[in-house]
């Protein structure tokens, strides 16, 4: 099992530049969402999505976009980096709530750094 | 705005020892709370949920408890091992049921052989 896989690991970009952190699971679970960390901060909620062809902004939507075409895939946009987006991004899915909620699985992670 | 605090922010104790984590947030409507894992550069692990109807979840040598009316909640690590050193995250979901979740910082544990 895959599980939720990003792509890539580590990155380093320039001020200004645009790139898609790539998210991807393979058990069919409907709610994906994507979180960053930053020390002291703890964890802080970007976007989500609860379907495919449904998303909603979390915390900190600013500078972001998502889209999910598909199931499988969630894709997380930099429009425009900022140093201030320098953190780790972590996507994370799970089946739909259900009776109170269910296992939440997360990626290993994206080291992102803008400078 | 949900807030959510995790005490200690580091924790180092002898193996074999047992432990408490502690979590407090600041709004009781929750849907459910739950307990991570995290290892260095590593993505986080689900440890245990309650749902908000629940006081307590066990696996294995770990307990949570949630107490919604005082907003807390507990995890337990009974004979703690070196294998159990990592940081651990509270997590609260709001209302809506979505996964939207609330992190605390997280407590860092050392757990010396």
């Amino acid at each position: 099992n895959a599980g939720v896989t990003q792509t890539p690991k580590f990155q380093v970009l320039k001020t200004g530049q645009s790139m898609t952190l790539q998210c991807a699971q393979d058990m069919n679970h409907e709610y994906m969402s994507w979180y960053r960390q930053d020390p002291g901060m703890g964890l802080r909620l970007i976007h989500y999505s609860v379907g495919a062809g449904i998303t909603d902004q979390g915390e900190v939507p600013n500078g972001y976009n998502v889209s999910r075409s598909t199931t499988e895939d969630f894709p997380l946009r930099l429009l425009s980096a900022a140093p201030s987006q320098t953190s780790v991004y972590f996507c994370a899915s799970s089946y739909s709530a259900g009776t109170g909620g269910n296992t939440i699985y997360f990626g290993e992670g994206s080291w992102l750094t803008v400078v | 705005k949900q807030e959510v605090t995790q005490i200690p922010a580091a924790l180092s104790v002898p193996e074999g020892e047992n432990l408490v984590l502690n979590c407090s947030f600041t709004d009781s409507a929750i849907y459910n709370l739950q307990w991570f894992r995290q290892d260095p550069g590593k993505g986080l692990t689900s440890l245990l949920l309650i749902q908000s109807s629940q006081r307590e979840q066990t696996s294995g040598r770990l307990n949570a408890s949630l107490d919604k009316s005082s907003g807390r909640s507990t995890l337990y690590i009974a004979a703690s091992q070196p294998g159990d050193s990592a940081t651990y995250l509270c997590a609260v979901d709001g209302n809506t049921g979505f996964q939207k979740l609330v992190f605390g910082t997280g407590t860092r544990l050392l757990v010396s052989p």
